[in-house]
């Protein structure tokens, strides 16, 4: 079975502070994902990379920054966080061989900045 | 352009079938998917289907297609309580400029079952 994990299911933070959200997967996939989902806009795509240190902006970049410096691990980094980030953040990989393209997805990490 | 859509909220009655709807837009979608999202939990891919199918059965699930009306739907047969979730619909679409694929995702059905 695929297992995506995230580090943290639900985190509060104060505006301005340094958010690091962590994801691994275990299956060796060489895709991964980071999304948010918010109330009524469904999931929105921030980041993505394809291998280790690559990554690619995906719909709503702005304010975030990602890394992956082992494949196994991408993480997501709001460098100063605000309100409007208050959000349920979730990971997924996929293999990129898989023409089908299944992302499998981690548990969420529910996000408030207060 | 780049569109799924999907109605908000669907109620059924336990035991009752349940008709879930999504729409897209773009034509070239190679796979289209469904997922569930528990409360509190991330997504599951329930199925998928691909683009030249026009029907796929799962168990209680059963997965429409209608290429030419871009339309996608999911029946779940015998609908229980623990079938209450927000699902999902997504479709893969190929991005010729670098030949990679990418998800869009509907905003999400939310189903009540009702005892």
């Amino acid at each position: 079975d695929v297992k995506v994990t995230q580090s943290s299911r639900y985190l509060v933070k104060r505006t301005g502070e340094k958010v690091f959200l962590e994801c691994v997967q275990d299956m060796d996939h060489e895709n991964m994902f980071w999304y948010r989902q918010d109330p009524g806009l469904g999931l929105r795509l921030i980041y993505f990379s394809y291998d280790v240190k690559m990554k690619e902006k995906g719909d709503i970049p702005e304010g975030y920054s990602v890394s992956r410096e082992k494949k196994e691990r991408f993480s997501l980094i709001l460098e100063s966080a605000s309100t409007n980030q208050t959000s349920m953040y979730l990971c997924a990989s996929s293999l990129a061989a898989d023409r089908t393209d299944t992302q499998y997805f981690g548990p969420g990490t529910r996000l408030t900045v207060l | 352009g780049e569109d799924v859509e999907q109605s908000l909220f669907l109620s059924v009655r336990e035991g009752d079938s349940s008709v879930i709807n999504c729409t897209y837009t773009d034509s070239s979608s190679t796979y289209l998917y469904w997922y569930k999202q528990e409360p509190g939990a991330g997504l599951q891919l329930l199925t998928y289907i691909f683009s030249n199918m026009d029907m796929k059965q799962d168990q209680r699930l059963t997965v429409l297609l209608n290429k030419k009306d871009k339309h996608l739907s999911l029946r779940i047969a015998d609908t229980q309580t623990g079938d209450s979730a927000i699902y999902f619909c997504a479709e893969s679409i190929l991005v010729v400029e670098d030949s990679s694929y990418k998800l869009i995702f509907g905003s999400g059905t939310r189903l009540l079952v009702r005892p």
